[in-house]
């Protein structure tokens, strides 16, 4: 069964860098090897109390795809040798407060619905 | 982007009622729309996808339909286990997500 899981600080300073990582177990990132199609990998957050909002999604060969809103500070990036998918997130601040999620994709797009996911770390920008 | 509203924000209902919880996108996103039910302090759980298919798992008293702009999730029969936030997302484009429709007990 896929299993993901985040992991990183849970405090950060305002105008200083979130990451985080996501490590996939239970299957691999790469999809399925017969097929040579991979998975799209996704970050979401939800503020506390608030919605969820959709930071961006990464291919198992690097191919990544932004919330525009966030685009000019957001890098994610995948490790397969470790499985792990990552999200830096550059001059943060109290408005990026938020629980982190990562989630599986579905193949050929990025556009798609997010299905397993992560349990979740709060992240707490904060001096 | 394409902004995704669900209506109600907070639906109050019994046991054993019928629910419906409506989204609707800016512009047309097709059938590519899918839903999800939260419960506090867990992540989301996907429900269905391309508006109408149950994902493996999902009771089937969870069904959605709609197509283009307007699309509905119905619960046939509310179950004490379905008391929990739901959230629609579209992804026709760079994906989105209703504000989502809490479901409180009576």
């Amino acid at each position: 069964q896929l299993q993901l899981q985040e992991s990183g600080p849970g405090l950060v300073k305002p105008s200083e860098t979130l990451s985080l990582t996501c490590t996939v177990s239970g299957g691999s990132i790469r999809g399925g090897s017969i097929s040579r199609t991979g998975y799209y990998w996704g970050w979401i957050r939800q503020p506390p109390g608030k919605g969820l909002e959709w930071i961006g999604s990464i291919y198992y060969s690097g191919n990544t795809y932004y919330n525009p809103s966030l685009k000019s500070r957001v890098i994610i990036s995948v490790d397969t040798s470790k499985n792990q998918i990552s999200l830096k997130l550059t001059s943060v601040t109290a408005a990026d407060t938020a629980v982190y999620y990562c989630a599986r994709q579905g193949v050929v797009t990025p556009n798609n619905w997010f299905d397993p996911w992560g349990q979740g770390i709060l992240v707490s920008v904060s001096a | 982007d394409i902004q995704m509203t669900q209506s109600p924000s907070t639906l109050s209902a019994s046991v054993g009622d019928r629910v419906t919880i409506t989204c609707r996108a800016s512009q047309s996103i097709s059938s590519w729309l899918a839903w999800y039910q939260q419960k506090p302090g867990k992540a989301p759980k996907l429900l269905i996808y391309m508006t109408s298919s149950l994902q493996s798992g999902v009771p089937s008293r969870f069904s959605g339909s709609g197509s283009g702009t307007e699309f509905t999730l119905t619960i046939s029969s509310l179950q004490p286990d379905d008391f929990a936030t739901y959230y629609c997302q579209q992804y026709n484009s760079s994906p989105t997500f209703g504000q989502g429709t809490k479901v409180e007990i009576k």
